[in-house]
């Protein structure tokens, strides 16, 4: 069966320091992955989603990049955190081309402070 | 592009009551998928029920039920017997193609339901 598995959980860091989100799929191959938003009190915002190894397509323009180095990884970073950039981060796949249903992961809480 | 709309906000029900949540979207596909996720305290989505729009009969899932009216572009969402557990939010939406793509997942603000013992 396939999993998905995000980490760290939870993170505190101050305004203007970097940010590392990963994210790994087991069970599957070439699958689609995203990273959404959840900001508080809000729907969920698509950041970026990747149809393939080195394939990154960013939904909003804002200080953060994602990177896909391996077929099921997919990593959401930031040189310089900002204020707004708090809220809770899901990754997610699907089954790529034939995928009907996108599953997610247990998602990231940052705090910027 | 697609919009979804969950007009309720939040609903409170009795523990064992049935429970309907209300969602609309509007597009011009024809093919497309419609979802039900629920997002307990814990935070993670999780899939409840998976609609597709080719499909006419409705989808169940166990005490989970689906009203789909293509027409109307109507997705509402029936829970029996509630239980407590399935106190959340729960957000509706709407996927345009196989694989998700560049649109991903269409998501309504959601409907926090409160199941009351």
């Amino acid at each position: 069966s396939q999993t998905i598995h995000q980490w760290p959980a939870t993170l505190v860091q101050p305004v203007g320091s970097p940010l590392s989100l990963e994210c790994t799929v087991e069970g599957t191959s070439n699958p689609n992955l995203y990273w959404y938003r959840q900001a508080a009190g809000r729907g969920l915002q698509l950041l970026f989603y990747s149809v393939g190894i080195g394939q990154i397509s960013s939904e909003v323009p804002q200080n953060l990049s994602a990177s896909r180095p391996q077929d099921r990884q997919f990593i959401l970073s930031s040189k310089k955190l900002l204020l707004s950039d708090s809220g809770f981060y899901l990754c997610a796949w699907d089954r790529g081309s034939s995928g009907n249903t996108i599953y997610f992961g247990e998602g990231s809480w940052l705090t910027v402070v | 592009a697609q919009t979804v709309t969950q007009s309720q906000p939040e609903m409170s029900v009795q523990e064992a009551e049935t429970v309907t949540l209300s969602c609309t979207y509007d597009t011009s596909e024809n093919n497309y998928y419609l979802f039900w996720y629920k997002q307990p305290p814990s935070r993670q989505m999780i899939l409840v029920i998976r609609q597709e729009a080719y499909k006419q009969q409705n989808a169940t899932e166990n005490r989970f039920s689906v009203n789909f009216q293509k027409a109307a572009k109507s997705f509402s969402l029936k829970i029996s017997d509630s239980q407590l557990g399935d106190t959340a939010m729960y957000f509706c939406a709407f996927m345009k193609q196989l694989g998700g793509g560049a649109d991903g997942l269409t998501f309504g603000k959601g409907t926090h339901l409160i199941i009351q013992p």
